[in-house]
C-alpha cells in the first residue's frame, strides 16, 4: 500500500523551516527519501531503518517513528535549492520493493 | 562511470505499436527496476530484477515485459501501447535491493513516452 505524504504542497520563504510527513498503514522496515527537481530524475537524500534513528543531509534531517509507522523530513533554514518534490519510499519487510508516496511539492521563495 | 543511461529520451507511439525502452548501468549493480511516473504523481514500480536471469513484478506490471540477460542491461518492452501508458519511465539501479536499507537507488534521466 502506498504511503501517505502530507502536506501535498508547501511554500516557504528562504530561511524558514518545514516538516514533511510520510505515514504507512503497515509496519515499516525502512524509509527512503528522494528529491526531484522539475524535469529531472529523483535524487537520493537518505535512508532510515526501523529503530527510530535520525539522519541528516545538509540542513535536511529525518526521523523514523517505528511505533507510529511514520517518518518525518525536516527542512531547516530552507534555501532556494531545496525547491522540488520530495518523495518517501517505504519497504515493509526488508524485501525487494519500494513503494513511493504521492510526493510533497516544496517551493522556496527569496 | 556513465551511471544509469536510458534511451530514447522521448518517444511518440501510436496505439497498438510495440517498442523497447533501453536501460543500462555500468556500476555492476545487482538490483535494477523500472518505474513510471504520471503527471503530478509518485513513482510506481513496474518490474524489478535482483540479478541476471531473475525478474519479478511490481505494482503495475500489466502491458509490460522485462528480461535481464546481463547485469548491465534491463530493457522494458511495451507489448501493445495504449494511451494509458503515456508517462515518464525511470530506470534505477542499486548494489542490493532497497529493502536491505543500505543502498540508494540511482535513477536514470527518464524516457518521456506519449501514446496517441
Amino acid at each position: 500500500q502506498q504511503p501517505v505524504q502530507s502536506p501535498q504542497a508547501v511554500i516557504l520563504r528562504e530561511g524558514e523551516d518545514a516538516v514533511i510527513n510520510c505515514s504507512s498503514s503497515k509496519a515499516l522496515y525502512s524509509v527512503h527519501w528522494y528529491r526531484q527537481k522539475h524535469g529531472e530524475a529523483p535524487v537520493f537524500l537518505m535512508i532510515l531503518l526501523k529503530g527510530g534513528e535520525q539522519k541528516g543531509h545538509e540542513k535536511i534531517s529525518a526521523s523514523f517513528n517505528e511505533k507510529k509507522q511514520q517518518s518525518s523530513l525536516y527542512l531547516t533554514a530552507s534555501q532556494l535549492s531545496y525547491s522540488g518534490t520530495y518523495f518517501c519510499g517505504t519497504e515493509g519487510a526488508a524485501g525487494n520493493k519500494l513503494t513511493f508516496g504521492g510526493g510533497t511539492r516544496v517551493l522556496v521563495k527569496p | 562511470n556513465a551511471g544509469v543511461t536510458q534511451t530514447p529520451k522521448f518517444q511518440v507511439l501510436k496505439t497498438g505499436q510495440s517498442m523497447t525502452l533501453q536501460c543500462a548501468q555500468d556500476m555492476n549493480h545487482e538490483y535494477m527496476s523500472w518505474y513510471r511516473q504520471d503527471p503530478g504523481m509518485g513513482l510506481r514500480l513496474i518490474h524489478y530484477s535482483v540479478g541476471a536471469g531473475i525478474t519479478d513484478q511490481g505494482e503495475v506490471p500489466n502491458g509490460y515485459n522485462v528480461s535481464r540477460s546481463t547485469t548491465e542491461d534491463f530493457p522494458l518492452r511495451l507489448l501493445s501501447a495504449a494511451p494509458s501508458q503515456t508517462s515518464v519511465y525511470f530506470c534505477a539501479s542499486s548494489p542490493q535491493p532497497p529493502g536491505t536499507g543500505r543502498d540508494t537507488q540511482y535513477f536514470g534521466p527518464g524516457t518521456r513516452l506519449t501514446v496517441l
